[in-house]
């Protein structure tokens, strides 16, 4: 069955600390996997994207990782701010696209929240 | 630019009620359009896609059902809502372009069944 697996479920650090954020999936096959940022109360928003060919992605102080081999992903963000307090979604795109998003697999996402 | 719109922002509904919620797209034609659901604690779940006007795929059974009468309109609607249908209703889009299309979702609409 296709999943993905996100921990922490939910993280506490301090403002300007480092963080890391995983994603473990079991999508087969695999096309792509992103990252969305969500702001409570609101729409979900894309940080990276990377496809089976690469490894690392930065967006700023946000560097998505992926391990293809092991179907692992990780979200590291550095410096810490206030405004990173969100949810962190980690989407998955099996390799079987037919002509729309339809068939994205969602984790449940990892709540960060930054503290001053 | 492109943007999404979504209104209302937010509704409470009693049992029974009927519903209607609204997602229109700006800035780009023929997109794919898309409904999800959020459940508290739970990941995205996706409702229906369209890939062109009159065109809609259901996901998931349920008494939900969505319309497209616009090339950049679409429409969710229920006949008689259940205390499960409460949760935040997403619209969002894509250029239809191949899988590492980016989906741009809307800000939503916060949905509470009494």
């Amino acid at each position: 069955k296709n999943q993905v697996e996100q921990s922490p479920q939910s993280l506490i650090i301090l403002e300007g600390k480092n963080c890391t954020l995983q994603c473990n999936y079991t999508v087969s096959p695999f096309s792509n996997l992103r990252w969305y940022k969500q702001d409570t109360g609101r729409g979900p928003v894309s940080l990276t994207i990377m496809t089976f060919s690469e490894n690392t992605k930065s967006n700023g102080r946000y560097t998505a990782t992926l391990d293809a081999d092991t179907k692992q992903s990780s979200l590291h963000i550095t410096a810490s701010q206030l405004s990173d307090s969100a949810s962190y979604i980690c989407v998955v795109s099996p390799g079987n696209y037919g002509g729309s998003q339809g068939n994205l697999i969602f984790g449940k996402g990892t709540k960060l929240s930054v503290k001053p | 630019s492109q943007t999404i719109h979504q209104w209302p922002a937010t509704l409470v509904q009693p049992v029974g009620s009927p519903l209607s919620l609204e997602c229109t797209v700006e800035g780009t034609s023929n997109p794919n359009l898309y409904w999800y659901r959020q459940a508290a604690g739970r990941g995205l779940q996706l409702l229906f896609y369209s890939v062109g006007i009159g065109q809609i795929s259901s996901e998931v059974p349920q008494n939900l059902s969505a319309s497209r009468p616009q090339d950049r309109q679409f429409i969710l609607s229920s006949k008689k809502l259940l205390l499960s249908d409460s949760g935040f209703y997403l619209c969002a889009w894509s250029r239809g372009q191949g899988a590492t299309d980016t989906q741009y979702f809307g800000p939503g609409t916060r949905l509470t069944v009494l």
